[in-house]
């Protein structure tokens, strides 16, 4: 099993619908969450941190479910510069306190 | 200082040859870490570094790639002997990593490879 596993997508979506990304990883000793955003031939930037209790950004909402060992991101409202790749991230099994990136999930919202 | 730097930005280089990347981070950042990323795939973890210690690396790292962070500053990336499958972006991100809390990564814009 990866450590970290999503669906690469791609998510076609229109301006203004709603659109929730899942990820799961296998460590059930995983500490910290991350979504980081990553445009087209660009690095990638944290987009949000995952806290236990869920956790709010604008538009953006991130929920943490330990016992299933899952992470969520929803995106309300969808824009056109919501288009990017969106990378789940935790801390990894084999490399300590390490950060361990999924594949990532591409969104492209079209006007 | 305005971020992570990395350099060369892009290398070609042909099967067999070595290649060495540099990477220097942030400033007062204590974290350095290197990942390799191909088209379609997020960034893949190699190796990690807390001031000048290498903490961590990939059990899938081959004994070819070595990096090293002489003073806790910038690091270098050495591929020996590279092949065809080295062929990838490298990001470099730096952190300031506190109570054990690994911090925001904060990215290079990468050193692309082609080995031909």
């Amino acid at each position: 099993r990866k450590e970290v596993e999503q669906d690469p997508g791609p998510f076609n979506v229109p301006e203004g619908a709603t659109v929730a990304f899942n990820c799961t990883y296998s460590n059930s000793a995983s500490q910290s969450f991350f979504w980081y955003r990553q445009d087209c031939r660009k690095e990638p930037k944290l987009l949000m941190s995952v806290y236990s209790s869920g956790n709010e950004d604008g538009r953006f909402t991130a929920q943490l479910n330990r016992a299933s060992q899952y992470i969520s991101l929803l995106i309300r409202d969808s824009k056109l510069s919501d288009s990017a790749t969106y990378l789940c991230v935790v801390n990894g099994v084999q490399a300590g306190t390490a950060l361990i990136f999924g594949k990532g999930t591409t969104l492209s919202v079209s006007s | 200082d305005t971020g992570v730097s990395q350099d060369p930005r892009h290398k070609i280089t042909k099967r067999g040859q070595n290649v060495t990347f540099r990477c220097d981070p942030i400033s007062e950042h204590n974290r350095l870490y290197w990942y390799r990323q191909t088209l379609g795939q997020g960034p893949e973890f190699l190796t990690y570094f807390q001031n000048e210690a290498q903490l961590e690396k990939s059990r899938l790292l081959s004994d070819r790639f070595s990096a090293e962070r002489p003073k806790g500053s910038f690091s270098t990336l050495e591929i020996q002997r590279t092949e065809q499958g080295d062929s990838a972006m490298y990001l470099c991100a730096s952190s300031l990593a506190n109570r054990g809390q690994g911090g925001e990564l904060f990215f290079g814009e990468g050193s692309r490879l082609t080995v031909l």
